[in-house]
């Protein structure tokens, strides 16, 4: 299977300080995407990463990806109580081809305290 | 772009009994999936439609499970013969599929499903 492990399964920390969460994955891959749920909730997308990048910036979210180890991390920065949710990385598998399609690990739980 | 929406949001079902859920995707997205996922899991995938076409349909499926997506639109899934382990939250996403690889996903919010 291909799909991909978060670490640490759970986090807490307070706000405004920075959380970092990451994804280790086995085989090679065309992008990996981090979505968030809270509770109850459908996923919404987060951010995506291509093989060819090693970082990506989106408002507090830095993304980064690193091929020859196989793994990427979210980081959060200045967290709010809202960032309170959990976070699924997600890669293709198999990673090209018209057959592939998104896998999901467990997730991160993550609570901010205010 | 009204997002995807299920329905319904919650079903209460007794063992035994047949479901039905539906999905309306993004409406120029050509990918639906569905996803089912247990408290404290990751979406564990079931199956995907490209259009109309079933592409794939996972091994942990069993054949009480069936999807549809007529006319590449809409999307029903259908659970015959419920059992209590079918109990979980049934997601359906949609997706804009380009060259080999997916973009990304827009997920429904759900529909939880409890067999009692």
């Amino acid at each position: 299977s291909q799909q991909g492990e978060e670490d640490p399964q759970a986090l807490s920390i307070q706000e405004g300080e920075n959380a970092t969460m990451n994804c280790s994955y086995k085989t090679s891959i065309n992008n990996l995407q981090w979505y968030r749920q809270n509770s109850g909730r459908g996923l919404v997308h987060l951010i995506l990463i291509r093989s060819n990048e090693r970082e990506k910036h989106s408002g507090r979210l830095r993304v980064t990806l690193d091929t020859s180890k196989k793994s990427s991390s979210l980081l959060i920065t200045a967290s709010r109580a809202a960032d309170t949710a959990s976070y699924f990385c997600a890669t293709e598998y198999p990673f090209y081809g018209a057959n592939s399609k998104l896998t999901f690990g467990k997730g991160i739980t993550l609570s901010v305290r205010p | 772009d009204t997002g995807v929406s299920q329905d319904p949001r919650h079903k209460i079902t007794k063992r035994g009994q047949n479901v039905t859920f539906r999905c309306d995707p993004i409406s120029e997205h050509n990918r639906l999936y569905w996803y089912r996922q247990t408290l404290g899991q990751g979406p564990e995938f079931l199956t995907y439609f490209q259009n109309e076409a079933q592409l794939e349909k996972s091994r942990l499926l069993s054949d009480r499970f069936s999807a549809e997506r007529p006319k590449g639109s809409f999307s029903t899934l259908e659970i015959q013969r419920t059992e209590q382990g079918d109990s979980a939250m049934y997601l359906c996403a949609s997706s804009l599929f380009g060259v080999w690889a997916n973009e990304k996903l827009f997920f429904g919010s759900g529909t939880q499903l409890s067999v009692l």
